[in-house]
């Protein structure tokens, strides 16, 4: 079955240090690939998404590229800021065509990143 | 603004009683889904629904029940089968078709059983 496994947190950073969360994941056929963030207290967000091989999903300083080579989506972020303090969720859809109306996410298990003055 | 609410934000319960927590959405999204959050676990996927009277167990639907008479509701009933019901529950939606439609969230619901 499909599965994502992250870096375990928390990961503790200084404003305006370099970020890089680590995902890989294993999947059959084309899995479209996604970072998801939840802050404190607050339902997850779409942060970004690629949906397939060497696409570069980008959003608030925030990038990700998807490598098949090395089944990963590896998070990164030039410099974070305390504002960036939240958990991180990296997630799959199944790369088998859904006629259907729903997405079928698999969750990583989330990182939790603090970022401090 | 279009959004999904669930209510309440906090529930409390003695074990054994059923509840149920409500997921309204006006974004017209036709799939919704409930999903369960633990320490340490990510989030793992209870029910889902494609369209109105219509629904699929995901991974660990044992001891809930869902209904989705309507296309703006979806609401999940934790019942006393539930063996470990204390956790953050989670209703999202997405518009589809397709499997890389992203999902929209609302803010969760924290149920503790007591």
């Amino acid at each position: 079955g499909n599965s994502v496994t992250q870096m375990e947190g928390p990961v503790t950073l200084s404003e305006e240090a370099f970020l890089t969360i680590n995902c890989t994941y294993t999947a059959t056929g084309y899995p479209s690939l996604f970072w998801y963030v939840q802050y404190p207290g607050e339902g997850l967000q779409l942060l970004l998404k690629a949906t397939k091989a060497d696409d570069k999903g980008s959003n608030k300083g925030f990038e990700a590229t998807y490598r098949k080579e090395t089944t990963s989506f590896h998070l990164e972020k030039g410099s974070v800021q305390v504002s960036d303090s939240a958990v991180y969720f990296c997630a799959l859809t199944s790369g088998v065509i859904n006629t259907g109306t729903a997405s079928k996410l698999t969750f990583g298990t989330g990182t939790r990143l603090q970022v401090t003055l | 603004d279009g959004g999904i609410t669930q209510s309440p934000k906090y529930l409390f319960r003695k074990e054994g009683q059923n509840v149920t927590l409500s997921c309204e959405q006006n974004l017209n999204h036709d799939a919704m889904y409930w999903y369960r959050q633990d320490p340490g676990q990510g989030l793992r996927l209870i029910y889902y629904s494609q369209i109105v009277n219509d629904f699929q167990k995901g991974d660990i639907a044992e001891g809930y029940s869902v209904s989705r008479e309507k296309k703006e509701s979806f609401p999940l009933t934790v019942t006393s089968a539930q063996k470990n019901p204390t956790a953050f529950y989670l209703c999202a939606s997405s518009l589809g078709p397709g499997y890389n439609s992203p999902l929209h969230f609302g803010n969760g619901t924290r149920l503790t059983v007591t």
